[in-house]
């Protein structure tokens, strides 16, 4: 069974540029999250999808922050106008049943 | 959903069992205790979940105290593959609720 496939893999972007993330869930999986992890912190939940619909996105900074998940498969996370603070990796997760959350590699972005 | 306390960091000698504290004091009754680990550099990984009864699979098991007010991970067989950060979460068991990570404790495995 494929993995969450996540990309890019690195990004390096200069303050006030603008990035996008991709995401490609396990196929079948309704339940897909989005979480930013900086350096030596637990994953913080961005944003959650079920399907096509927002389950919950009150972490998600939504002056420069935003997500869509297209016909409730892959999703893509944008960041407008970046910042210092942005620089994190950004995990994508799916899930099946409400127990087991796959995650993806991630992509580390870093805000110069 | 409920907060968890765990320890920031915790040492473990290869070969012997890994014993990972979680308090969860404000638990309710339908919110269930789950476990993921993240080794460096990779995404979370599920271990292991639990309502109110011991659980047991291939990667650890799982003890809740009667009242539910906390539990433990064991890894019975610690090797150097298992150091990694572990995080206990609180949650409901519905496909909606967040999945939120806290700060989790640090396993260093030793030789």
């Amino acid at each position: 069974e494929a993995g969450v496939a996540q990309s890019p893999r690195y990004k390096i972007i200069e303050k006030r540029q603008s990035v996008a993330f991709w995401c490609n869930p396990i196929s079948g999986h309704a339940t897909l999250y989005w979480y930013q992890q900086i350096l030596g912190q637990g994953p913080k939940l961005l944003i959650q999808f079920q399907n096509n619909g927002v389950v919950d996105d009150s972490q998600l900074p939504k002056d420069r922050f935003s997500a869509e998940r297209l016909k409730g498969v892959d999703s893509t996370l944008k960041i407008q106008p970046a910042k210092l603070e942005d620089s994190a990796v950004y995990l994508c997760a799916s899930s099946l049943v409400s127990w087991e959350a796959f995650f993806g590699q991630g992509t580390r972005l870093t805000v110069v | 959903d409920a907060k968890t306390t765990q320890p920031t960091s915790m040492d473990c000698a290869e070969g012997r069992a890994a014993n990972l504290p979680c308090n969860h004091s404000t638990i309710s009754g339908n919110e269930y205790v789950y476990w993921y680990r993240q080794i460096h550099s990779q995404g979370p990984q599920y271990i292991i979940h639990g309502l109110k009864n011991n659980e047991t699979n291939e990667m650890a098991s799982l003890i809740i105290t009667e009242d539910r007010k906390s539990s433990t991970l064991i890894l019975p067989h610690a090797t150097l593959r298992d150091t990694a950060v572990y995080y206990c979460i609180v949650r409901g068991r519905n496909a909606g609720n967040m999945l939120t990570f806290g700060g989790g404790t640090r396993l260093m495995v030793k030789p």
